[in-house]
Formats: C-alpha cells, structure tokens, sequence
C-alpha cells in the first residue's frame, strides 16, 4: 500500500550515463515535487508539477528534465550523470490548494563512480 | 532571499530528556510552517502550523508559531530512543507550491 513509491531504491553508475527515476502516488493527489537531499541532509526542490504541468522549476541544469505523463507519476531523467549530481533523490505529492503537507518516498540514492 | 534556518544543528541527550528545536524564517507571503521528521528514509510530517500561538500537539510533541518574532519552536518532551531523527522545518513561499526546508537538526537520544 506504499502510497508515494520511487524506483529505484539505488543505482550505481559511471560518470556520463544517463538514468531515469520513476515515482508513482496512489493518494489522489495533484501536485508532486522532485527534492534532491545532499551528503549534509539539506533538502532543496527541484520540480514541481500540478496536474501535469510544471510549475516550479529551480535552477537545476538543464541535463534534468522530469516528466509527468499523469498526474499520478512523475519521472526524473538526468543525462550526462556528473559527480556532483551523487545524492539521495525524493518525490514528493500533495494535495491542491492552499500549502499542503507533503507526503515524500523514501528516496532514490544515486552514485556516481 | 527565502531562508529557513534551524538551530541547533545537532542535539544528544538521555532518554527521559526534554528538547526545543528551534526553526526561525524569512520567506515571501508565509502562510504556514511544516515540521517533519526523517529517520532513515522519507521524511514523515508531523505539523502545520498556520495560526500565531496556537500549539499543535500529538502524544509527546508539541509545537508553536510565532508569526511576530517569525519563528516555531518544536518539543518533545520524555524523549525515547525511537525519536532519534533528523527534525525539518519547511516553509512555502512565493505562492503555494515551493517549499523551502531548512537544514536540520540531528537529534540522537541515548539510553
């Protein structure tokens, strides 16, 4: 019954590739957020789209571009995978409206070799 | 610039203790404060705070906010091991949908 699921939970990889994170919410909810988590805990938003459309979008470069294909999924693909993108990943989804507790994954940890 | 700053970074103490972290903000037409809790993975949400001076209360924590002196005050009273977490605080700002965390207080409860 995980209600905001990530996939996957790790990926190792070289410096250079490309990799994709996927995140699925069952709770009915129409915002969903990408965070990135560095090595000190610090959590910063990347993205965040409400019913398919991108409505943040932090300073992030551009070799991540995420996508909603619904409002129940969003994905994170990140091209040219460089040292400094090693980190934990989290999705995030809230309900509408006015701010609203959001509900996180737990996570994609991602290193870079 | 939209900050959250926490305080202190860090924290140990004996179980039984009680704790106050400390979460003060800047940020563009504030409506609410979180606090959450991470222990391994997800943080888990514990409070919104909206309201000057009203505390929010589940079990052993409590927390407040004081929109004058822009700040929120989260306590756990006879800590046990199992609060041993990291202790964030989020802000929305700049509309409804970007929150902005802070950094986190460490919190280890020692036997």
């Amino acid at each position: 019954d995980t209600a905001v699921s990530q996939t996957p939970k790790y990926l190792v990889t070289q410096m250079g590739n490309d990799k994709s994170i996927k995140c699925e919410q069952n709770l009915g909810h129409d915002t969903m957020y990408w965070y990135k988590q560095d090595s000190k805990k610090f959590l910063k938003i990347m993205f965040s789209y409400n019913n398919k459309e991108l409505i943040i979008n932090e300073t992030v470069p551009n070799r991540f571009s995420p996508k909603s294909p619904d409002k129940a999924h969003l994905n994170l693909h990140i091209n040219s995978l460089e040292l400094g993108d090693s980190a934990v990943y989290f999705c995030a989804s809230s309900p509408a409206g006015a701010p609203r507790p959001q509900h996180f994954g737990d996570g994609t940890r991602l290193s870079i070799l | 610039e939209d900050k959250v700053v926490q305080s202190p970074l860090s924290l140990v103490v004996h179980e039984g203790d009680t704790v106050t972290l400390n979460c003060s903000y800047e940020v563009t037409n504030f409506r609410s404060l979180l606090w959450y809790k991470q222990e391994k993975k997800a943080p888990t949400f514990l409070f919104m705070l909206t309201s000057s001076g009203i505390e929010k209360k589940s079990g052993r924590l409590s927390s407040i906010l004081d929109k004058k002196e822009l700040f929120s005050i989260l306590n756990i009273t006879a800590t046990q091991t199992g609060d041993s977490a990291i202790y964030l605080c989020a802000g929305p700002t700049s509309g409804t949908y970007k929150y902005i965390f802070g950094t986190g207080t460490r919190l280890k409860v020692l036997a």
